[in-house]
């Protein structure tokens, strides 16, 4: 595998499940990140890990869990959604993390799941 | 505080049709680093490049140059020869330079080239 995988590609889940979303970085890098992105929306940052630790929350509402094992694997735990959180959440990672002038601060992305809660 | 804009919704082309995708951004920050990204109808967002705001020279790989120009706060995209490969959605991106925890993206363009 290379690159930044992410599994599944697809879920459809109820209100009143609880699923899991994987994210795997193939790439060396010590950052990882979950954005929303939804129809006629900007992508939005959900959370980030640097050094398996994380560092930002942006206002996510807790039915939204992330856990970062180590710094090579990420999952957004879910529980409890909403309609309104059917979505392409996608995962990234990146390099120099928070380095002054890191030698890779892009970030590269993994092809999203789709989730669908009905 | 930071933002990027991408006036241009959705753009449509003819094949063989040169495009310019528009990026104008916002930023208080002396030092900064500016991407563009594509995403496919496949979902995955591709790197295509980055720059940061030291470096102003325009760049060119094969059919695709960019034109940095700090004076207007630009970062604009030249498709040359576009063909129908070229179909995506286009995002433009700023991060701060000494913490790129916080990329922010712009809304997008979406691009079709037509055969």
């Amino acid at each position: 595998e290379t690159g930044v995988t992410q599994t599944p590609r697809h879920l459809v889940m109820g209100m009143t499940n609880k699923k899991s979303l994987k994210c795997e970085q193939h790439l060396g890098h010590n950052a990882m990140y979950w954005y929303k992105q939804s129809a006629k929306k900007p992508l939005e940052l959900m959370f980030v890990y640097s050094l398996e630790e994380r560092v930002e929350n942006n206002s996510v509402p807790s039915r939204f869990s992330p856990e970062c094992p180590n710094s090579s694997h990420l999952f957004l735990h879910l529980h409890t959604l909403q309609p309104e959180d059917s979505a392409l959440y996608l995962c990234a990672s990146s390099q120099g993390q928070g380095l002054a002038g890191g030698p890779e601060p892009e970030q590269y992305f993994g092809p999203g799941t789709r989730l669908t809660v009905t | 505080a930071q933002k990027v804009t991408q006036a241009q919704t959705e753009i449509s082309v003819v094949e063989k049709e040169d495009v310019t995708l528009d990026c104008v951004y916002e930023t208080r920050d002396t030092t900064y680093y500016l991407f563009w990204y594509k995403q496919p109808p496949s979902g995955e967002l591709v790197f295509l490049i980055r720059r940061n705001s030291f470096d102003e020279q325009n760049e060119i790989s094969g059919r695709y140059s960019w034109n940095f120009q700090k004076s207007t706060s630009s970062f604009n995209f030249t498709i040359t020869a576009s063909q129908v490969v070229d179909s995506a959605v286009y995002f433009c991106a700023l991060s701060d330079y000494y913490n790129n925890n916080d990329m922010r993206f712009g809304a997008g363009t979406r691009l079709t080239v037509k055969p």
